[in-house]
């Protein structure tokens, strides 16, 4: 079992520029949330997806957006990077509201 | 909106010495989540808490939890330094399925 994987692993990006984000969840599951940490902070939750939609929003602006693919993978991303985005994101995944969420590795973004 | 409080948020200690981490949350939350996080890795799930009164128990790590009181801790002992990590403690809100994080214990476990 592969767990959940993420890509890219690290990403710099331009002020301004765009950036996707990649998730394939563990296998079983079919809920992908993602949360964004700052360096010394908690993860923030960003939104989930469960068949293929938007289920939950937390606090952040449209320029986060998400996708989930029939194959219960997700996508997030990110427009018109400020420097603030600058963050570790990361993936987890669950299989309905039953089982514990388990986290990928992360993406390293740092927006200069 | 569910809020969690965590303290300390430092924690320097030495090896072989028993300690608590504290989690307060807002409002009622269906589970509490306690994760392991190394400096630039991902989050490890270490318990999920279900009910209250529940007790789990890995090793030198015991966490319960008190739904009555909003609390859960993080009861450490013997520590020795491979405990060393930040650990975080996330809620899940009355019917909202993304979690609720604490802003971590930073934990140093000293030889």
């Amino acid at each position: 079992d592969a767990g959940v994987t993420q890509s890219p692993t690290h990403l710099i990006k331009t002020r301004g520029q765009q950036v996707t984000l990649r998730c394939s969840p563990k296998s079983g599951h079919d809920t992908v949330s993602w949360y964004q940490q700052a360096l010394g902070q908690g993860p923030q939750f960003i939104f989930q997806y469960y068949e293929e939609e938007e289920r939950q929003r937390g606090n952040f602006p449209d320029r986060f957006s998400g996708h989930q693919f029939p194959n219960y993978s997700s996508e997030l991303n990110v427009n018109a990077l400020l420097l603030g985005d600058s963050a570790l994101y990361l993936c987890a995944s669950t299989r309905s509201r039953v089982t514990e969420a388990f986290f990928g590795q992360g993406t390293r973004l740092t927006v200069v | 909106e569910l809020k969690v409080e965590q303290n300390p948020l430092f924690l320097s200690m030495q090896e072989g010495k028993n300690y608590t981490i504290y989690c307060n949350y807002s409002t009622t939350s269906d589970r509490l989540y306690w994760y392991r996080q190394d400096p630039g890795k991902s989050l490890e799930s270490l318990f999920v808490l279900l009910s209250n009164g529940a007790v789990k128990q890995e090793g030198r790590l015991m966490a319960s939890l008190d739904t009555k009181a909003r609390l859960s801790t993080l009861h450490i002992t013997a520590a020795v330094h491979d405990l060393s990590a930040t650990y975080f403690c996330a809620g899940s809100g009355g019917g909202a399925d993304g979690l609720t994080f604490g802003k971590g214990t930073h934990l140093i476990i000293q030889p």
